[in-house]
């Protein structure tokens, strides 16, 4: 089976332009979460999509945003890039057989995106 | 109260020796306590997860530790190889709220041969 691809591994802009990365779950699987990691932060969650529908918001400003098509694929959305908006941006899916048991979440390589 | 504290920053073992990171909650709701290790250029991969109703879960050389009363749980890897080498983040969540997990910082662990 393959794993959870992110697409493109590699990006640079600059400030104020926008960018979209994209996320392809491990078939089957219908959550996609979406972290940023940074080396003063660490891993801080964005959000999370399931069935198409944003089931958890983390503390980002509105700048960052996503969607999940029918297919479970899914795209996040940075706005207005800051400096501070330079990381390794990871998606995970799993499988949710049901809510409240344990639900393995696969992380794909990232999206390495660096503002200049 | 959605913090977790991981402990220590940085460790090194030598190979054959046991790896101990430990991690520390407050969120009394957390319900799932899953461990990640990251290789560098790679996503992070579930090593190991316990629920708080277990007080210790084994898999091979990996062995979690929790201790509900404290709100703390340790990663144990023991006969630590130089493969082992890698930043290992602990994590929380609760699981009726879907798939957010809260991070610790993380700990670096270099296995030396």
């Amino acid at each position: 089976k393959a794993g959870v691809t992110q697409t493109p591994r590699y990006l640079i802009k600059t400030r104020g332009q926008q960018v979209t990365l994209s996320c392809s779950p491990i078939s089957g699987h219908r959550s996609v979460s979406w972290y940023q990691q940074t080396p003063g932060q660490g891993l801080q969650f964005l959000f999370e999509y399931f069935s198409e529908t944003q089931r958890n918001k983390g503390n980002f400003p509105g700048r960052f945003s996503g969607r999940q098509f029918s297919n479970s694929r899914s795209e996040m959305n940075v706005s207005t890039l800051e400096l501070g908006d330079s990381a390794l941006y990871l998606c995970a899916s799993s499988m949710e057989r049901d809510r409240g048991l344990e639900d393995t979440q696969y992380f794909g390589p990232g999206t390495r995106l660096t503002v200049l | 109260q959605q913090q977790v504290k991981q402990s220590p920053q940085s460790l090194i073992v030598q190979k054959g020796g046991i790896s101990i990171i430990n991690c520390a909650y407050e969120n009394t709701a957390f319900d799932y306590f899953p461990w990640y290790q990251q290789f560098p250029g790679k996503g992070p991969a579930l090593l190991i997860a316990i629920r708080p109703d277990v007080s210790e879960k084994k898999e091979g050389r990996f062995t979690i530790s929790f201790n509900k009363s404290a709100k703390q749980f340790s990663l144990h890897i023991m006969d630590s190889q130089p493969g082992d080498s890698a930043t290992y983040f602990c994590a929380a969540s609760i699981m009726e709220y879907g798939n957010k997990l809260v991070f610790g910082a993380g700990t670096i662990l270099r296995v030396k041969s």
